[in-house]
């Protein structure tokens, strides 16, 4: 079946370091890969996809490719700051509604 | 902006218990799932709807699962007799369309726990 797999957190870095996740992915067929960000109190909120290999998803700073051929979507941000910290999911969708998500990372930015 | 409400956002009930879980979806919307993440676990898809039916579930979604929309806003996850096994953070979600390339948008979560 379908998995996610993403770097166990929780990651702490300091304000303007160099930010990337890791996240592989086992799955039949070409899915349809997303980062999702979940902010203290708040809902799981999509910040980024690729729906095919070599796209590049970005946004705010961050971004991912998809890299068929390592099975990857790792997240990278190059200054991060406080306001990014919060949980980041790597998930997929190979179907017409199910997204299969990794466990989360927790990201922590200190001044 | 619009955005997906759940309610409330913790339920503490006795196992054996019936919960019954609400979202409002973005009222556009026609498609809506249910997720859920035991602590320190993966979020799991438990169930998706359209048009007032199921149209795919996980093997967790077993007999003591339900879901419904049962007015024009409200979607609603019920667990018929609750284990200790169902506590978790449930996530509700609504979609405008499906496919590969849909954007399911998030609810904050309901946090379950079962005593």
């Amino acid at each position: 079946g379908n998995s996610v797999t993403q770097m166990e957190g929780p990651v702490t870095l300091s304000e303007e370091a160099f930010l990337t996740i890791n996240c592989t992915y086992t799955a039949t067929g070409y899915p349809s890969l997303f980062w999702y960000v979940q902010y203290p109190g708040e809902g799981l909120q999509l910040l980024l996809k690729a729906t095919k290999a070599d796209d590049k998803g970005s946004n705010k700073g961050f971004e991912a490719t998809y890299r068929k051929e390592t099975t990857s979507f790792h997240l990278e941000k190059g200054s991060v700051q406080v306001s990014d910290s919060a949980v980041y999911f790597c998930a997929l969708s190979d179907s017409f509604s199910k997204l299969t998500f990794g466990t989360g990372t927790r990201l922590q930015v200190t001044l | 902006e619009p955005e997906v409400t759940q309610t409330p956002s913790h339920q503490v009930t006795q196992m054996g218990q019936e919960v019954i879980l609400r979202c409002v979806p973005i009222s556009n919307h026609l498609y809506f799932y249910w997720y859920r993440q035991i602590l320190g676990q993966k979020v799991e898809f438990l169930v998706s709807f359209y048009n007032n039916e199921i149209s795919e579930k996980s093997e967790i979604f077993d007999d003591q699962f339900s879901v419904e929309r049962p007015d024009g806003s409200n979607f609603t996850l019920k667990i018929r007799s609750t284990k200790l096994e169902d506590s978790a953070m449930y996530f509700c979600a609504s979609s405008e369309r499906v496919g590969f390339n849909n954007e399911q948008f998030f609810g904050p979560g309901t946090r379950l726990t079962v005593l």
